[in-house]
């Protein structure tokens, strides 16, 4: 598509619930992020993927949280069991090459609101 | 470790006004610079960048310089308009990892 595209745009969840936020890149590329971002704070990185292979996880808070990209295009990530602390918008962001150049740019979704009750 | 500190806002300014938001960074290694932009309901979009030392990056009337010797890149423009309203986020690159400021709120009034 046009641009990275993401959903649902609002979530509410209740404590516990399992919630899932999916992301759609702009076609080809190969880099894949997510962030973070709370309530009037820049982005926090959260994982980091070049095509299917999920080269950085680093940034996931707890073991509540996971991503994929399994066919090294639309990537989902899932939180579980979630706390009031995830919410939250997170951000997907792709590139078309590889993130080693200074010079590569990144492309944002509008990001997934994330509310828990 | 890597950082970014910009000022803090909200920043509010009549129209026309000349606009400065401090960026101020510490890196290891030689960084890339940005400045991006969020309107209200949007995503983060790039306004502009720089890859090395005393580049200027530039865009829609915003110029920012990379100035190694004080580890900054303040955002300015020169005559602002009520559309520039947004928030404002300066970031670092270093190899894939972006490190970004908290965020400045730029308000505009007419």
């Amino acid at each position: 598509g046009a641009g990275v595209s993401q959903s649902p745009r609002y979530k509410v969840a209740k404590r516990g619930q399992d919630v899932a936020l999916r992301c759609d890149p702009i076609s080809g590329h190969v880099s894949l992020f997510w962030y973070q971002q709370a309530l009037g704070q820049g982005p926090e990185f959260l994982t980091y993927f070049q095509n299917e292979a999920q080269l950085d996880k680093s940034g996931l808070p707890s073991d509540r949280f996971f991503a994929e990209r399994p066919e090294g295009s639309v990537s989902t990530l899932k939180i579980q069991r979630t706390q009031q602390e995830d919410s939250a918008v997170y951000l997907c962001a792709s590139s078309l090459a590889g993130e080693y150049s200074g010079a590569n740019v990144l492309t944002f979704g509008a990001g997934s609101r994330l509310t828990v009750l | 470790g890597n950082s970014v500190t910009q000022m803090e806002g909200p920043v509010t300014l009549s129209e026309e006004a000349f606009l400065t938001i401090n960026c101020t960074y510490t890196a290891t290694g030689y960084p890339s610079l940005f400045w991006y932009v969020q309107y209200p309901g949007e995503g983060l979009q790039l306004l502009l960048k720089a890859t090395k030392a005393d580049d200027k990056g530039s865009n829609k009337g915003f110029e920012a310089t990379y100035r190694k010797e004080t580890t900054s890149f303040h955002l300015e423009k020169g005559s602002v308009q009520v559309s520039d309203s947004a928030v404002y986020f300066c970031a670092l690159k270093i190899d894939y990892q972006l490190i970004w400021g908290a965020g400045t709120k730029l308000i505009i009034k007419p």
